[in-house]
């Protein structure tokens, strides 16, 4: 997978519990991205990182937030889970803004 | 809105058939597209890109197709083996220059022994 982790691989959360997953890469790439996969949905983008500190939205942002404080590390949190977010999250890299994502090996997410 | 879309959910071949995958793709704008395979609890994987200014690129035992003038986008595995069943999804670039993919739904290959 291209030299990227996600922990945790697994998690069960309750309504209302914050949640953060994080992403660690190896690659040393500029961009990191953080992806939901949904049936019905495909891979639809939530926030993006083009640098420490460096931060966008993608366009499912709502309820999420992130912080990239280290080039290797990339969190995204849930700050109040909710049934809608239950989810496979995907992490990805990417060295430019025209070039391949390399994505992780996912966590799924399941909010009760 | 932009969007990228799969002509067909599933598709069943032979093993050691050819296999051709299709994508239609709206953004005129777009200019890198990519193809990725995801097989069944694992992560995308990439397995080739190909830029607008190019018409064909080939890799080991794939090849992909960009046809500007329609906005079509084809994936082409040769002697389809077993361990290439898995969903395909194109993805492209859109009119923005952050980075961002647009993703298709994909489509389910399977691979009959």
């Amino acid at each position: 997978d291209a030299g990227i982790t996600q922990s945790p691989r697994h998690k069960v959360t309750e309504t209302g519990t914050p949640v953060t997953l994080r992403c660690h890469q190896t690659e040393n790439h500029r961009y990191m991205y953080w992806y939901r996969q949904d049936p019905g949905h495909g891979l639809r983008l939530i926030h993006y990182s083009y640098g420490v500190k460096d931060t966008d939205k993608g366009e499912v942002s709502d309820g999420y937030s992130v912080s990239r404080s280290k080039t290797e590390d990339f969190l995204l949190t849930l700050e109040s889970a909710t049934s809608s977010q239950t989810s496979v999250y995907f992490c990805a890299i990417g060295p430019g803004v025209v070039y391949e994502q390399y994505f992780g090996p996912g966590t799924r997410l399941t909010v009760t | 809105g932009e969007s990228v879309g799969l002509h067909l959910p599933t598709l069943s071949v032979q093993e050691g058939d050819n296999s051709i995958i299709n994508c239609a793709y709206s953004n005129s704008a777009s200019d890198y597209f990519i193809w990725y395979k995801q097989e069944s609890g694992k992560g995308p994987q990439f397995i080739i890109d190909i830029r607008s200014n190019m018409d064909k690129r080939q890799g080991q035992r794939v090849t992909v197709l960009l046809n500007k003038t329609v906005k079509h986008l084809s994936l082409q595995i040769a002697a389809t083996q077993p361990g290439d069943s898995a969903v395909y999804f194109c993805a492209e670039n859109g009119s923005s220059n952050t980075g961002k993919l647009i993703f298709g739904q994909g489509t389910t290959l399977q691979v009959k022994p």
